[in-house]
C-alpha cells in the first residue's frame, strides 16, 4: 500500500508571497493533520481535517489555512510568508479515530525556505 | 494545552546495549502515546504506541510504559543495532477531547557506537 505524498518536496519562496502544499494520505485514510517542524519549536500540530472538515485547529496565526477534498487530498495554504515560516511542512493520515483508529502515518514532508 | 517533557535530548549507547527515553505530559486527559522514529531527511515513523488503559507494550526489541498516576511514560529499545540510530519523538494526544493533535517532545537524538 502507498503511504503518504507530499508535494512538492522542496519549494524555495519570498517574503510576501503566498504557497500551497498537497497531501495525498494512504488510500483509505479519512482524516489528515498537517504539522510543522523547525529546530527551534519542534514538531506543532497545525489543524486536522476529517470529511471535507476541519475538526482540530493548533495554535497558528490565520495566515495557515488548509481544505480537504472528496478524495480525502488535502492543502494547505499559507499567506503573506514570513521568514519564520521557513520550515517542513509534514502530513500526517489516519483512518478514524472515531472507530479508534488512532495511528498517524507522516509523509516526507515539504521543506520551505522563505528569503 | 498540553505540554510534553522528553529526556535525554542526547542518547550515546554501545551497540547491544539498551537504550531508555523518558517523557512527561501535563494534562492528565491524555489517552494516547505514540512514538515516532525520524532518519534525516525522512518524515516521522510511526514504532509503537499505547493507550491510558494499557500500562506496557512490546514489539520484539521495543517496549513501552505508562505510568498515569506520575504522568510519565518510557521508550525502552533492547538489544541496540546502528540502524536504530535517529532522532526519536514521543507524543501525547487526548483522543476524543477535542484537541487531538499530536503534542510532541522536543526529541531524543540516539547515537548507536559500534
Amino acid at each position: 500500500k502507498a503511504g503518504v505524498t507530499q508535494t512538492p518536496r522542496y519549494l524555495i519562496k519570498t517574503r510576501g508571497q503566498q504557497v500551497t502544499l498537497s497531501c495525498s494520505p494512504i488510500s483509505g485514510h479519512r482524516s489528515v493533520s498537517w504539522y510543522q517542524q523547525t529546530p527551534g519549536q519542534g514538531l506543532q500540530f497545525l489543524f486536522e481535517y476529517f470529511s471535507e472538515t476541519q475538526r482540530n485547529k493548533g495554535n497558528f496565526p490565520g495566515r495557515f489555512s488548509g481544505r480537504q477534498f472528496s478524495n480525502s487530498r488535502s492543502e494547505m495554504n499559507v499567506s503573506t510568508l514570513e521568514l519564520g515560516d521557513s520550515a517542513l511542512y509534514l502530513c500526517a493520515s489516519s483512518r478514524n479515530r472515531d472507530r479508534g483508529f488512532y495511528e498517524q502515518y507522516f509523509g516526507p514532508g515539504t521543506r520551505l525556505t522563505v528569503t | 494545552g498540553e505540554n510534553v517533557e522528553q529526556h535525554p535530548s542526547t542518547l550515546s549507547v554501545q551497540e547491544g546495549d539498551s537504550a531508555v527515553i523518558k517523557c512527561t505530559y501535563s494534562d492528565s486527559a491524555s489517552n494516547y502515546f505514540p512514538w515516532y522514529k525520524q532518519e534525516l531527511g525522512k518524515g516521522p515513523q510511526l514504532i509503537i504506541d499505547i493507550r491510558s488503559n494499557v500500562g506496557e507494550k512490546k514489539d520484539q526489541r521495543i517496549a513501552v510504559t505508562l505510568n498515569k498516576t506520575a504522568k510519565h511514560f518510557s521508550l525502552h529499545i533492547t538489544e541496540t543495532q546502528p540502524e536504530d540510530s535517529a532522532v526519536y519523538f514521543c507524543a501525547a494526544s487526548n483522543i476524543g477531547g477535542g484537541a487531538d493533535g499530536l503534542t510532541f517532545g522536543k526529541g531524543t537524538h540516539l547515537i548507536i557506537q559500534p
